[in-house]
């Protein structure tokens, strides 16, 4: 099973500043990532799939990068809605989820 | 609009079962993959079960293998999870999300999901 893991796990940020989310792979995905932002009591959104494509609608403050086992998710501008818990995905060998960037004001 | 709502969820004692289902509307839902997700509290998703579009190819990880069942009815637009054997570590939010691609296996909606608590 691919492993992902996120860090920090928790990061304080001043809206308006930059936020930068990191996610490695215990082994190479190519570029069979996708990231998701949750809201408590709701489901997860997809933000980016294939490491830096920006799904329909999402904002272009947000923007992933990285290849094989490295992948980042800057948010440039960090705007009230943007506080929330952020997920990484693999899609390369099945699909495993990371524990979570919990993204909080601070 | 794509939709997909989740029913089902509820208390249970463990070893009992429950049958969730996920109602599509707004795409084709014949020709597009959805699968089951779950998600305890304070944790990422984690799959529970996926299936091809013709309903032919069907897959488990080991945790819930033996154990769920997914179905899908093309005609009702409707995906079903049957969980026999149930434990407290199944204690979850249970989504249905659908493939964004047929070939990429990330998922562009989700249902509201539903709530299993296993528990005596």
């Amino acid at each position: 099973e691919i492993v992902m893991t996120q860090s920090p796990a928790t990061l304080s940020v001043s809206p308006g500043e930059r936020a930068t989310l990191s996610c490695r792979a215990s082994q190479g995905i190519s570029s069979n990532l996708a990231w998701y932002q949750q809201k408590p009591g709701r489901a997860p959104r997809l933000l980016i799939y294939g490491a830096s494509i920006r799904a329909t609608g999402i904002p272009a403050r947000f923007s992933g990068s990285g290849s094989g086992t490295e992948f980042t998710l800057t948010i440039s501008s960090l705007q009230s809605e943007d506080f929330a818990v952020y997920y990484c995905q693999q899609y390369k060998n099945w699909y495993t989820f990371g524990q979570g960037t919990k993204l909080e004001i601070k | 609009q794509v939709q997909l709502v989740e029913s089902g969820g509820g208390v249970v004692q463990p070893g009992g079962s429950l049958r969730l289902a996920c109602a599509a509307s707004g795409f084709t839902f014949s020709t597009s993959v959805i699968q089951w997700f779950r998600q305890a509290p304070g944790k990422g998703p984690e799959w529970v079960a996926v299936m091809s579009d013709d309903g032919n190819n069907k897959y488990y990880p080991d945790s819930v293998k033996g154990r769920f069942t997914m179905s899908r009815d093309n005609s009702k637009n409707t995906l079903y999870l049957q969980m026999d054997s149930l434990r407290a570590e199944d204690t979850a939010v249970y989504y249905c999300a659908k493939r964004g691609h047929a070939a990429m296996a990330y998922f562009d909606y989700w249902g509201q999901g539903t709530l299993v608590t296993v528990s005596s």
